[in-house]
């Protein structure tokens, strides 16, 4: 299975300052269509996840462009730019490239 | 509007089997994939599975033979069954539209497996 190893665990940020998290894959996750099924969900506190981005760098409908995916092969990051109260919760990256799905072990952003 | 929603049993006893449904509206079964996940309290998230808009499915095999995933289109609904529970299996299950990424989650349902 392919495992998505996410980094930093947790991370306390300023209002206002930039945030990276990191998704290293232990595959590429390059498709033989040339596409790459990397996503990026944000479950916040009591909800269910929610979209913020798919391969590797479309944001979601409704999702604001201070949140970037970027990365290509087996290495991610998600940053977001000028972090706002209702950025906090869990990120996971998810990738829908191998049989089984597998998700990252998340990261807790937490508002210092 | 595009809407999921679980319902299924609060608690489930040890070795018994669990059966959720997933009713969504807004979109047809025929055109969208539905996908299971699953959260144990105060962890990640796990894949399960997954019911094809053409009818096919597809199983972790992490759950082995154990998990069986149906569906009734004219019913609007996906079929969560799994066999064998045990302790570990205790985790709000969710379902979630597939439009290649999860792009509607339903608020998932609680299920506990009781000894």
């Amino acid at each position: 299975d392919v495992v998505l190893t996410q980094t930093p665990v947790s991370l306390s940020v300023t209002l206002g300052d930039q945030a990276s998290i990191s998704c290293r894959s232990s595959q590429s996750l390059e498709y033989s269509d040339g596409y790459t099924y990397l996503e990026w969900y944000l479950q916040k506190p009591g909800q269910s996840p929610q979209l913020l981005i798919y391969e590797v760098s479309n944001r979601f409908s409704g999702v604001p462009d201070r949140f970037i995916g970027s990365g290509s092969g087996t290495d991610f990051t998600l940053k977001i730019s000028r972090v706002e109260p209702e950025d906090l919760g869990v990120y996971y990256c998810f990738q829908a490239t191998h049989d089984p799905l597998t998700f990252g072990s998340g990261t807790k952003l937490e508002i210092k | 509007q595009v809407q999921l929603k679980e319902t299924g049993p609060d608690l489930v006893q040890l070795t018994q089997t669990l059966s959720i449904t997933c009713t969504v509206s807004g979109f047809s079964l025929t055109t969208y994939n539905v996908h299971w996940v699953r959260q144990p309290p105060g962890k990640g998230l796990e894949w399960m599975g997954a019911m094809w808009n053409g009818g096919g499915t597809d199983y972790n095999s992490a759950f082995k033979s154990r998990l069986s995933i149906s569906r009734d289109t004219s019913k609007s609904q996906v079929f969560l069954k799994m066999n064998s529970l045990q302790t570990d299996d205790t985790a709000k299950y969710f379902c979630a539209r597939g439009a290649g990424a999860f792009d509607y989650w339903g608020q998932g349902v609680m299920v506990t497996v009781s000894s």
